[in-house]
């Protein structure tokens, strides 16, 4: 089954822990893309990646990093995560001809 | 000016009528046009694409493309309780092969049994 997989679904931590939500997609798409959601503000890209080692910023990329070391894994990664980082997550991962595919969604509660 | 723009609702339609749902667009270079629905709490799920002018049909939904007036519309026919959910209206253009889409804020549509 094709799919794009998060982990966590839900996570609740305290500001400054660092933590690693990994995304991986089984369909072998070129690119993959981090987004938060958040109510009145739609959906906002944080990272994408064209393919391996490629990774470039969105349009709110402050507090977060990202990797593709692998064509699968998109992990996104908060070193010091602050309270106005809560909010539900969605990694995506598409082709150049094929509309985006969607997670599951992970939602982060930093206190 | 937002890039994408959508009436954020929510938009009340009776069961068994048509909802109409709209939005524009800025870049008049934007070439894939693609609908969502999101349930509350769920992942997005694409429910239709359109990259020409004109209509697509695909069971109870239609896209309207105009590219000229830079508008685009989902009409659901038939609406049904379980169409109720917020639609978000997504676009992307062509140039570089970078898959840079813009996403609306949605419209809540809510159908009355």
């Amino acid at each position: 089954e094709a799919q794009v997989t998060q982990n966590p679904r839900y996570l609740i931590t305290v500001t400054g822990k660092k933590l690693t939500v990994t995304c991986s997609q089984n369909m072998n798409h070129e690119y993959m893309s981090w987004y938060r959601q958040d109510p009145g503000l739609g959906l906002r890209q944080i990272y994408y990646s064209m393919n391996v080692e490629v990774t470039d910023k969105g349009d709110v990329p402050e507090g977060y990093k990202v990797s593709r070391k692998e064509k699968r894994n998109f992990p996104l990664i908060l070193e010091s995560p602050s309270p106005n980082q809560t909010s539900l997550y969605f990694c995506a991962s598409g082709t150049a001809n094929q509309p985006q595919h969607f997670g599951d969604g992970t939602r982060l509660s930093i206190l | 000016q937002k890039e994408v723009e959508q009436n954020s609702g929510p938009l009340s339609v009776p069961e068994g009528a048509i909802a109409s749902l709209n939005c524009t667009y800025s870049d008049r270079g934007s070439q894939s046009f693609f609908w969502y629905r999101q349930y509350s709490g769920k992942s997005p799920e694409l429910i239709m694409s359109i990259y020409s002018n004109g209509d697509k049909e695909d069971g109870r939904f239609t896209a309207q493309l105009n590219k000229a007036s830079q508008y685009v519309s989902l009409l659901i026919r038939d609406s049904q309780p379980s169409d109720s959910a917020t639609y978000l209206c997504a676009v992307r253009p062509t140039s570089g092969g970078y898959q840079k889409v813009t996403f609306g804020t949605g419209t809540k549509l809510q159908v009355i049994p």
